[in-house]
């Protein structure tokens, strides 16, 4: 069965410090995709990345960063310098392929940014 | 904007009341999708509709029913609801379902947010 886990449910920070967002996953496929989201007090999600399980190259844009690694089953998401505007709630999620229609979401991590 | 509309933004009703969500887009995406968000619980899949075409129904109860005239807009009907349906009800979409594409991406509109007394 897969399953997601973002074991920080909560998490602050001061503003300009960095921070990282921990995510740990379960899959039995060879092939599967992970995601990143950001949920901001407006309540919509919005995409931030997607992997696919053959590409552990670690990726930068910006501020945030992915560390993408199979042998401990994570992929981790970096905040550097965060700000204000960075506080929300971060969904990190799987889908496994040949499963059309559904991604698994974690619970969630909600970060919050002090000025 | 992500070109995903839900209304209404709040909603409060009796365990009583019939009510409806709805959900629409113009992306000319051909997937759309039901989650809810618990406070407590991870973000839960409940229904999937491609191409005006229900997918999956994850043993969600009788109470919620989907409905997708179209490829463009969804509905979720409620009726008798318990205390514990409150929560945020997120409506999605993606050009082919997730997980088929290798670019597939969801795109999720901001959510009603039920309270049920």
């Amino acid at each position: 069965a897969q399953k997601v886990t973002q074991a920080q449910t909560e998490i602050s920070v001061v503003e300009k410090e960095d921070v990282t967002l921990d995510c740990v996953y379960e899959t039995r496929d060879t092939t599967y995709y992970l995601f990143w989201y950001k949920q901001p007090p407006s309540g919509e999600l919005v995409f931030l990345i997607r992997r696919n399980s053959f590409d552990e190259q670690n990726e930068i844009s910006g501020r945030y960063s992915w560390n993408f690694q199979k042998s401990t089953s994570s992929f981790n998401f970096t905040i550097t310098a965060s700000q204000v505007v960075d506080s929300a709630v971060y969904f990190c999620a799987l889908s496994e392929a040949g499963r059309d229609d559904k991604i698994i979401f974690g619970k969630g991590t909600r970060l919050h940014i002090l000025p | 904007e992500t070109g995903v509309t839900q209304t209404p933004r709040h909603l409060v009703m009796g365990m009583t009341n019939k009510k409806s969500l709805k959900c629409e887009q113009h992306l000319g995406h051909n997937a759309m999708y039901w989650y809810k968000q618990s406070a407590k619980k991870p973000l839960e899949l409940m229904f999937v509709y491609s191409l005006e075409e229900r997918v999956e129904n994850n043993s969600v109860p009788s109470r919620f029913s989907p409905e997708c005239p179209n490829s463009s807009h969804l509905f979720l009907h409620l009726h008798t609801l318990q205390p514990e349906d409150s929560a945020l009800y997120l409506c999605a979409s993606s050009q082919d379902l997730a997980g088929r594409n290798p670019n597939e991406k969801l795109f999720f509109g901001s959510g009603t947010q039920l309270s049920v007394l």
